[in-house]
């Protein structure tokens, strides 16, 4: 069946980075494109950006621009998002999901305390 | 970016009860090809979220037929025909029509 895994959750102090993965099985990976979407605590879901998996190319929310990268390995089925200079209000619950977000990952807890 | 409104913000409900969140968006949601990109997800406790409903109406496999999803340009339901416990939780629509997506805020569905 088709599933979505995400590597567990990391704490981080504020500056540093943190990169999330997104292990893809049941589809071919290669022909969908890939969202990550984050949950703050009591916020509502925020999209974050997305990767084509068949050619590689991200697009990414104008909020995270220049923080945010989005990258894929075809040859392991996997996305990864790495998401620089962490400060507090980056602590979420960050999803991967296949497009058209039929498909969603368990979430990865992402929280940056000092 | 397009801002998604929900309402209620709490919806307690009677198990057996209909059910109808609304959800309104900033500007249409009709696409150049015609298409209405809104969806509803469904978030229970401690999950992840669930798409029901996409473009409008068309409900994905497995989604109980109580569920169902109207509306047009930038005004749009979802109904729950007869609540079930297992309802319980919290509803988002979202715009994929224009960029970035976004999400509403959220109503939370509760048991009275």
């Amino acid at each position: 069946q088709v599933q979505l895994v995400q590597s567990g959750a990391e704490v981080k102090k504020p500056g540093a980075s943190v990169k999330v993965s997104c292990k893809a099985s049941g589809y071919t990976f290669s022909s969908y494109v890939m969202h990550w979407v984050r949950q703050a605590p009591g916020q509502r879901l925020e999209w974050v950006g997305w990767i084509d998996a068949g050619n590689g190319n991200p697009r990414y929310s104008q909020k995270f621009q220049g923080r945010i990268t989005i990258t894929r390995d075809t040859s392991a089925s996997t996305v990864y998002m790495e998401l620089s200079s962490l400060r507090s209000e980056d602590t979420a619950v960050y999803y991967c999901a296949r497009n058209p977000a039929d498909v969603w990952g368990q979430g990865t807890t992402v929280t940056v305390s000092s | 970016d397009v801002v998604m409104t929900q309402s209620p913000l709490s919806l307690p409900v009677t198990l057996g009860q209909p059910a109808s969140i609304s959800c309104r968006s900033s500007q249409s949601l009709v696409y150049s090809d015609g298409n209405t990109f809104l969806n509803w997800f469904q978030q229970r406790p401690g999950q992840s979220p669930r798409r029901l409903i996409y473009k409008v109406s068309n409900r994905d496999s497995g989604v109980p037929d109580r569920f169902s999803g109207s509306g047009s340009g930038t005004d749009f339901t979802l109904r729950i025909s007869r609540v079930e416990a297992e309802d319980v939780g919290v509803y988002y629509c979202m715009q994929g029509t224009h960029w970035p997506l976004t999400f509403g805020g959220g109503t939370k569905v509760e048991i009275k």
